[in-house]
């Protein structure tokens, strides 16, 4: 059984497009985090969410918390070509232990 | 400031022989974490360290692998024998862990291991 499921799995886009990108899980969770990793380097974190229905901004990037804790939301306006990445999310289980979705792999075209 | 650093970047492996990945965390941070990640997916844990104390290994295949942080700040990963589906990205990351206010953990760029 997947912990966090994350959708879609691959997505390619044009340039100056919107975009949305889900992880779902049946569990509640007490922080998620999101991260983004480029090819041939590790995840880097963009933002760590706590609180149920929280919304934070990263200039294009706008991250949800469900209200329930149980699924977040990133959703990138105007998408740009370094955009493209591998986006995770992940859950904390435990005291600093993670454990992380299965990835969207996002590709915005020039 | 130095970021985690892990060598080598890329290893190409016989299946059956030994294999070490070393790593570097960042100056100060106290948990180190060893992760695989495969081709598309999620890191998934092998191993978390507390300085030199290993507070999570149940993911760790210990029939071939192994992990070491004796002085409690460098560590290696190693697999022995490899195989075929040992093949994959290892990723290291260090966080403040227990002693600091952030739980946040940076990556290395990983080693991109082929087992043949």
């Amino acid at each position: 059984t997947q912990l966090l499921e994350q959708s879609p799995q691959f997505l390619s886009i044009q340039e100056g497009e919107n975009l949305t990108v889900y992880c779902n899980s049946s569990s509640v969770f007490s922080s998620l985090q999101w991260y983004r990793q480029e090819p041939g380097e590790g995840p880097v974190l963009l933002v760590t969410v706590v609180t149920g229905g929280e919304v934070k901004k990263l200039k294009r990037l706008t991250f949800q918390f469900g209200d329930a804790r149980k699924d977040s939301s990133l959703h990138i306006t105007a998408a740009q070509p370094g955009d493209t990445g591998l986006y995770l999310c992940a859950v904390a289980s435990g005291t600093y232990k993670y454990i992380f979705g299965t990835g969207t792999r996002l590709k915005v075209l020039a | 400031e130095a970021g985690v650093v892990q060598s080598p970047r890329y290893k190409i492996i016989e299946k059956k022989q030994p294999v070490a990945f070393w790593c570097n965390p960042i100056s100060g941070h106290n948990t180190l974490y060893w992760y695989l990640q495969n081709l598309g997916q999620g890191p998934e844990l092998l191993i978390r360290y507390e300085n030199e104390e290993a507070v999570d290994d149940s993911q760790l295949p210990k029939d071939r692998f192994s992990a070491e942080r004796l002085k409690g700040v460098d560590s290696t990963l190693k697999i022995q024998p490899a195989e075929l589906g040992d093949s994959a990205v290892y990723l290291c990351a260090s966080s403040l862990g227990v002693w600091g206010t952030s739980n946040e953990q940076f990556f290395g760029p990983g080693t991109r291991l082929t087992v043949l």
